[in-house]
C-alpha cells in the first residue's frame, strides 16, 4: 500500500530535549516536505527536499534541521524544542516538487512543555 | 506568499444539500489544489486544477478556477454527514531554482448535519 508513515503520533517532551520525528514513503518520490498546522494558522511548510541531500527552508523554519540521506525517509530534527513548538506535523510526498498531489502522513501531535 | 484564503471559515449544512466553499490568492499560479483534513488526521488529496483549466469534476465534487479574479470554487453535491471536514484549497506557484511551492490556506469546516 501506498503510503507516508511517521513516528511517533504523539509525543510529550520537556523543554531543551532534543528529538527526532522521522518519516518514510514508499512510493519514490522525488519531494518531501515538513508542515505544521496550528489554530487559526493553517498549515505551514517548516523544510522541503527536492531529492536525497537536497533541503531547503519553507516558511516557518526556525528551530527546526531536516535531512535527507536516502530518498525514502525525511526526519524532521528539534535540537532544543519550546513551548512554541508544540503543533501537529505533518510530512508529505510527492513526484514533483511542489507542482503535485502531496501525500500526507496521518500526523505528529507534539506537546513541548 | 499566494496563500489561498477560504471563504467562509466554516459553513454548516443539512444532508443532502450542496456545499460550496471559495478560494482566493494573490499571484499567479500553476495549480490550485483542493485537500480534506478529517478531524486531526492527515490531508486527503480530493482534485487538482492547472491553471490553464476553468473547471474539472470527480464524483459529487466539482472545482472551477478563474485566474482573472484569482480565485476557486469547490461544490460539493448532495452532501452526506461523511462529508464532515475541513476543507484546503493549496496553491502552487513557481518558487525559484526549479522549484514550486505549495501553500495552504487556513480551510473552511464543513458541517453536515443528518
Amino acid at each position: 500500500e501506498a503510503q507516508v508513515t511517521q513516528n511517533p503520533r504523539y509525543l510529550i517532551t520537556v523543554t531543551g530535549k532534543k528529538l527526532t520525528v522521522t518519516c518514510s514513503q514508499n512510493m519514490n518520490h522525488e519531494y518531501m516536505s515538513w508542515y505544521r498546522q496550528d489554530p487559526g494558522l493553517g498549515l505551514r511548510q517548516i523544510y522541503y527536499s527536492m531529492n536525497v541531500e537536497v533541503t531547503d527552508k519553507g516558511d516557518v523554519p526556525e528551530g527546526y534541521k531536516v535531512s535527507r540521506k536516502e530518498k525514502r525517509n525525511f526526519p524532521l530534527i528539534l535540537e532544543s524544542p519550546s513551548p512554541n513548538q508544540t503543533s501537529l506535523y505533518f510530512c508529505a510526498s510527492s513526484w514533483a516538487a511542489g507542482a503535485d498531489t502531496q501525500y500526507f502522513g496521518p500526523g505528529t501531535r507534539l506537546t513541548v512543555l | 506568499s499566494q496563500q489561498g484564503e477560504e471563504d467562509p471559515q466554516a459553513l454548516s449544512i443539512q444532508e443532502g444539500e450542496n456545499a460550496t466553499m471559495n478560494c482566493s490568492y494573490k499571484t499567479s499560479i500553476n495549480n490550485l489544489q483542493w485537500y480534506r483534513q478529517n478531524s486531526g488526521r492527515g490531508l486527503v488529496h480530493l482534485i487538482l486544477i492547472r491553471s490553464n483549466e476553468r473547471e474539472k469534476h470527480s464524483g459529487r465534487l466539482r472545482v472551477t478556477l478563474d485566474t482573472s479574479k484569482k480565485s476557486s470554487s469547490l461544490l460539493i453535491t448532495a452532501s452526506r454527514a461523511a462529508d464532515t471536514a475541513s476543507y484546503f484549497c493549496a496553491t502552487s506557484g513557481y518558487s525559484g531554482a526549479g522549484s514550486y511551492q505549495l501553500t495552504f490556506g487556513k480551510g473552511t469546516k464543513l458541517s453536515v448535519i443528518p
